[in-house]
């Protein structure tokens, strides 16, 4: 079965600064990768998916992320971060199976923006 | 884009009373819908794949009987929280894809049992 580990469960940064989210899978196969972010008591918004080809990818808002196969990783990267961007973050793994996508999310990485 | 809409928001209920949570998906059909509950401050679980004209398959460890999940047209996919107690008040949240590999997620539903 596949799983999906966010070791930082909080994370502070300046507003400005660069910011970098962790993320690590297992599974047995080629994996289809999502970063997710979720405002307080909303849903989730897709930021961006990996499902093959550039191993980096650009989603929205500014982010990017690079799948890593040697090191199992699916980290997040924005350059400079906005007050805006303060969220919760899951990064998920789904089974190989286009039009039932059930996905298994990490346990989220809390942001928050200091001025 | 995809709108994944959920419907209420937030519902507060006695125990004991069942409640309905809608999810419609709003410019798309949608032959397949998921709900996941999220406890606080923890990430979102998947309870259960809901199929238009068909029953639902629920994950391990979800009671079919106390979460009932009805998949009635293209556009609704409805969950029941039958006889709920305060163990149920979680964020549920509803899903779907309106092209494969995108799955969109609805406002989430809030309910808090007394």
């Amino acid at each position: 079965a596949q799983s999906v580990t966010q070791p930082d469960i909080h994370i502070t940064v300046s507003e400005g600064a660069s910011l970098e989210l962790r993320c690590n899978y297992s599974y047995g196969a080629t994996p289809y990768l999502f970063w997710y972010v979720q405002s307080p008591g909303q849903g989730l918004q897709l930021l961006l998916k990996y499902f093959s080809g550039d191993t980096l990818v650009q989603g929205i808002k500014g982010f990017e992320a690079e799948f890593k196969r040697s090191q199992s990783s699916f980290n997040l990267r924005k350059p400079s971060v906005h007050w805006s961007d303060a969220a919760e973050y899951f990064c998920a793994v789904g089974l190989s199976n286009f039009g039932n996508e059930k996905l298994t999310f990490g346990t989220g990485t809390r942001l928050t923006i200091i001025p | 884009g995809a709108v994944v809409s959920q419907h209420p928001s937030r519902v507060i209920c006695k125990s004991g009373t069942s409640v309905k949570i809608e999810c419609r998906s709003l410019d798309f059909q949608a032959t397949t819908m998921f709900w996941y509950r999220q406890f606080p401050k923890q990430s979102l679980m998947l309870m259960a794949t809901s199929n238009e004209g068909s029953k639902a398959t629920y994950e391990q460890g979800v009671e079919k009987d106390k979460f009932l999940i009805n998949h009635a047209s293209l556009t609704l996919s409805t969950l029941t929280v039958t006889s709920a107690h305060p163990e149920d008040s979680s964020f549920y949240i509803c899903s779907a894809l309106p092209r494969p590999g995108e799955l969109f997620f609805g406002e989430g539903s809030r309910l808090t049992v007394l």
